[in-house]
């Protein structure tokens, strides 16, 4: 029972490199989500898929991009990363249809110096 | 989408007790989630209350939804020490499913 399961759980970067978070879900879920969570806040919404070949923005979408690969895959991409962007980045995935909420990953977390 | 704002921001009792913590939110709604973080984990859904309900149990939680009021309220009872956790409601509308969270409640249970 994997759920949703986020590559990589930890990640050192320099500003300026770029990389791809990545997440799955095995729910057969429809919709997924990426969130940032800063110290004492609560989470952000940066972008997300309602459904497979859509996505669209969420509060803070400003310095990424996603890619919805298929049902199961959405990833988060830094394309030039920045010290602002050091966070806990989580993914998401729920059924709109289902009583069942979101089901999280465990998070990535994130460091750009 | 809309922001649901949690109440009070942190909240401490001891083993045994009850907690209360409130949601105000400002549009309609179709459903109000709540969620759980323990710390350095993602979120956990605890439970979902739709727009015509009033009330649901989930083992020692209980949640209220008041749409006049546009309100929430969780309330766990005899909390326990591994109830530490910061608590966050959710309100839900519209079509894509698409959740915003507020700051949440941090709830320490001492023991």
């Amino acid at each position: 029972n994997a759920g949703v399961t986020q590559t990589p759980k930890f990640q050192v970067l320099k500003t300026g490199q770029s990389m791809t978070l990545q997440c799955a879900q095995d729910m057969n879920h429809n919709s997924m989500y990426w969130y940032r969570q800063d110290p004492g806040m609560g989470l952000r919404l940066i972008y997300y898929s309602a459904s497979e070949g859509t996505t669209d923005k969420g509060e803070v979408p400003n310095g990424y991009n996603v890619s919805r690969l298929n049902k199961r895959e959405f990833s988060l991409r830094l394309e030039s990363a920045a010290p602002s962007q050091t966070s806990v980045y989580f993914c998401a995935s729920s059924d709109q249809q289902g009583p069942y909420g979101y089901t999280f990953g465990s998070g990535t977390r994130l460091t750009v110096v | 989408s809309q922001q649901g704002e949690e109440d009070p921001q942190a909240l401490s009792i001891q083993e045994g007790e009850n907690a209360t913590m409130n949601c105000s939110y400002k549009t309609s709604i179709n459903n109000l989630q709540w969620y759980r973080q323990n710390s350095g984990r993602g979120l956990v859904h605890l439970i979902l209350i739709r727009s015509n309900e009033r009330e649901k149990h989930s083992g020692r939680l209980r949640v209220t939804l008041d749409t006049s009021k546009k309100s929430s309220s969780l309330l766990i009872t005899a909390s326990r020490a591994a109830d530490t956790a910061s608590y966050f409601c959710a309100p839900g509308s519209g079509n894509t499913g698409k959740l915003i969270f507020g700051q949440g409640t941090t709830l320490q249970v001492k023991p």
